[in-house]
């Protein structure tokens, strides 16, 4: 069953505004990861952060982790057009590698 | 990152026939591969979990009989719909796991499966 829930549920920014995502889950994790789903389309895969990690930054993103509040945002920064798609959270609580994958928040940016 | 393909990528299917959805791992050798189901506007469900040579582990409520599932080789799974139904219309994505990517998962383009 599902056990991530995300907020917002939809998003719609300006182009060069900030995103944030924000993503709460419910057992103990292992890492928490962050996919980006074009519609129609695969999973890609954009950052995953430890457990034991606070804070992870890859270009535009950054992704931050409270463990003891079992929680996770994802920040896009000078958000493009090109970001609009549907953006998941996934924790992974070690039972055999399997992710459970939250609700997902479908962004919009408008140029 | 790995390469996933996925075929096909769109079938249209009458009710009672069975599909076949291939997975290939096309630059790793994938001993786990994962097979995901997506309603519209919804968010990804785990279906089962393919295991190289051995049988393949169901999430619960999903029926083992429906949805078949083989992985034959190190670069290949396959899932099955059997008898497919209407409701069984989805979005279906299956993933690799590349053991030497910390957990990250590399996921298929996806089949749309849509039953008349």
């Amino acid at each position: 069953s599902q056990q991530g829930e995300e907020d917002p549920q939809a998003l719609s920014i300006q182009e060069g505004e900030n995103a944030t995502m924000n993503c709460s889950y419910k057992t103990s994790i292992n890492n928490l990861q962050w996919y980006r789903q074009n519609s129609g389309r695969g999973l890609v895969h954009l950052i995953l952060i430890r457990s034991n990690e606070r804070e992870k930054h890859s270009g535009r993103l950054r992704v931050t982790l409270d463990t003891s509040k079992k929680s996770s945002s994802l920040l896009i920064t000078a958000s493009r057009a090109a970001d609009t798609a549907s953006y998941f959270c996934a924790t992974d609580a070690g039972y055999g590698n399997k992710l459970v994958f939250g609700a997902g928040t479908i962004l919009r940016v408008k140029s | 990152g790995a390469v996933v393909s996925q075929h096909p990528s769109r079938v249209i299917c009458k009710s009672g026939t069975s599909v076949k959805i291939e997975c290939r791992s096309l630059d790793f050798q994938a001993t786990t591969m994962f097979w995901y189901r997506q309603f519209p506007k919804q968010s990804l469900m785990l279906m089962a979990t393919s295991n190289e040579g051995s049988k393949a582990t169901y999430e619960q409520g999903v029926e083992k009989d429906k949805f078949l599932i083989n992985h034959a080789s190190l670069t290949l799974s396959t899932l099955t719909v059997t008898s497919a139904h209407p409701e069984d219309s989805s979005f279906y994505i299956c993933s690799t796991q590349d053991r030497d990517s910390y957990n990250e998962q590399f996921f298929g383009p996806g089949t749309r499966l849509t039953v008349l």
